[in-house]
């Protein structure tokens, strides 16, 4: 079935850096345009990052913007986000999610999600 | 940026009950629209996307119109599996995707 396992979150201090996986299976994986999304504590959902299916093109919110990267190998059917300088703020679950539609671009809806990894960032 | 404006912020309901859920945009998004469900603890699911499809496996009792700034997600007869978190998303100015606040869907 259509899975994904993200991996990598914990406890980390402020400034330091993190790097999360997500693990897909179950679809072709190098098809699909691909996000990450988090949700601090109590509160509501933010997008983060996207990439499309190639790698080629990339976006993020302007609150990780130059912080975060987001990455993909396709032969390993991985996604990745590499987070750095991290902040009290970071503090969320963060989910990976696939895109709806297999295209070039992305449809900016998301059908698959993953179970979630949780950051923390506190001293 | 769109700004994503859920009401009301919670509504308590019966199951039976029918339920409208409201998303405005602050700006025209036309259809680019989508609806997603929360349990605690748990992931979102798609529920609606392109402001009115369904998505596949979603129960026929979720329902999405609207276009433009104006949105609803309506439940037409409330179960008990239904009592979770909703939230709509906008995907026309990409990037970056932006959520609604969230409506929280309580038992009366």
């Amino acid at each position: 079935q259509v899975q994904l396992v993200e991996s990598g979150g914990g406890v980390v201090q402020p400034g330091g850096s993190l790097r999360l996986s997500c693990a897909a299976s179950g679809f072709t994986f190098s098809s699909y345009g691909m996000h990450w999304v988090r949700q601090a504590p109590g509160k509501g959902l933010e997008w983060v990052a996207f990439i499309r299916y190639d790698g080629s093109n990339k976006y993020y919110a302007d609150s990780v913007k130059g912080r975060f990267t987001i990455s993909r190998d396709n032969s390993k059917n991985t996604l990745y986000l590499q987070m750095n300088s991290l902040r009290a703020e970071d503090t969320a679950v963060y989910y990976c999610a696939k895109d709806l539609i297999r295209s070039a671009t992305s449809a900016g809806y998301m059908d698959v999600w993953g179970k979630g990894t949780t950051v923390t960032v506190s001293s | 940026d769109i700004q994503m404006t859920q009401s009301p912020s919670s509504v308590s309901a019966s199951v039976g009950d029918r339920v409208t859920i409201t998303c405005r945009a602050s700006q025209g998004i036309s259809s680019w629209l989508a609806w997603y469900q929360q349990k605690p603890g748990k992931a979102p699911k798609l529920l609606i996307y392109a402001a009115s499809s369904l998505q596949s496996g979603v129960p026929s009792r979720f329902s999405g119109s609207g276009s433009g700034t104006d949105f609803t997600l309506t439940i037409s007869s409330l179960q008990p599996e239904d009592f979770a978190t909703y939230y709509c998303q906008q995907a026309n100015s990409f990037p970056p995707l932006t959520f609604g606040g969230g409506t929280k869907v309580e038992i009366k």
